[in-house]
């Protein structure tokens, strides 16, 4: 059980357009999905929280008009990586969880060109 | 605030030996803590949480670890290392069970020698 899916798992896009990555939960409606960040042989720093329904909130120092964050149902988060630049390039991962069930994504390799 | 402070970012050990992995947190509230196991290019695997109750826990593939709350300490111990155990690990702390909003450590990459 619980379990995330993402989609894509690896992506490469030129400079200036967007970039939209899905996060699923499979077998349980999650509640609150988190979506991190990381940067090559670094942790994993937290981008921003979303519950179903509700306007995202982000952490500090992350533009809520650059990522874009959508949970629309209660399976379902996207992020949208608007305008990607090189430095945008990094492994994001997503967590979906709701009450005893909690788990992470695959995490989706982005590539900006 | 929170924040998980792992010693040693790159930790190896010969197959068959004990593997240490160290972790210290900081926490104003009793924290909830989470050892992950990442494989390359992969997302993350839990190993085991403590919550409440037993200070030991015990985890996926062998693995355990001991929540120490004079030591803020929550290191990951397995008594024989295997070669499939080498992958990164992160220690994350979590002020609420309910919300899980984890604040990681910066990783400890395991290598296991032949």
């Amino acid at each position: 059980g619980a379990v995330v899916s993402q989609h894509p798992s690896w992506v490469i896009c030129k400079s200036g357009t967007s970039v939209k990555i899905e996060c699923r939960s499979l077998d349980f409606q999650a509640t609150t999905m988190f979506w991190y960040r990381q940067f090559p042989k670094q942790s994993l720093m937290l981008m921003a929280t979303s519950n179903e329904g509700s306007k995202a909130t982000y952490e500090q120092g992350v533009e809520k008009d650059k990522f874009l964050i959508n949970h629309a149902s209660l399976t379902l988060s996207t992020l949208t990586v608007t305008s990607a630049h090189p430095e945008d390039s990094s492994f994001y991962i997503c967590s979906a969880r709701n009450l005893g069930n909690a788990a992470f994504g695959p995490g989706t390799r982005l590539l900006v060109l | 605030a929170q924040s998980v402070t792992q010693l040693g970012s790159h930790v190896s050990v010969s197959e068959g030996a004990l593997v240490l992995l160290r972790c210290n947190y900081s926490s104003s509230v009793p924290p909830y803590l989470f050892w992950y196991v990442q494989y390359p290019n992969q997302g993350l695997q839990l190993l085991l949480k403590y919550t409440t109750g037993a200070t030991l826990v015990k985890g996926i593939n062998g693995f355990e670890a001991e929540f120490k709350k004079s030591e803020t300490s929550f290191h990951l111990t397995k008594p024989s290392a295997h070669m499939s155990d080498a992958a990164e690990y992160f220690c994350a702390v979590s002020d609420s069970f309910g919300n899980e909003k984890l604040t990681f450590g910066t990783g400890t990459r395991l290598t296991i020698i032949p």
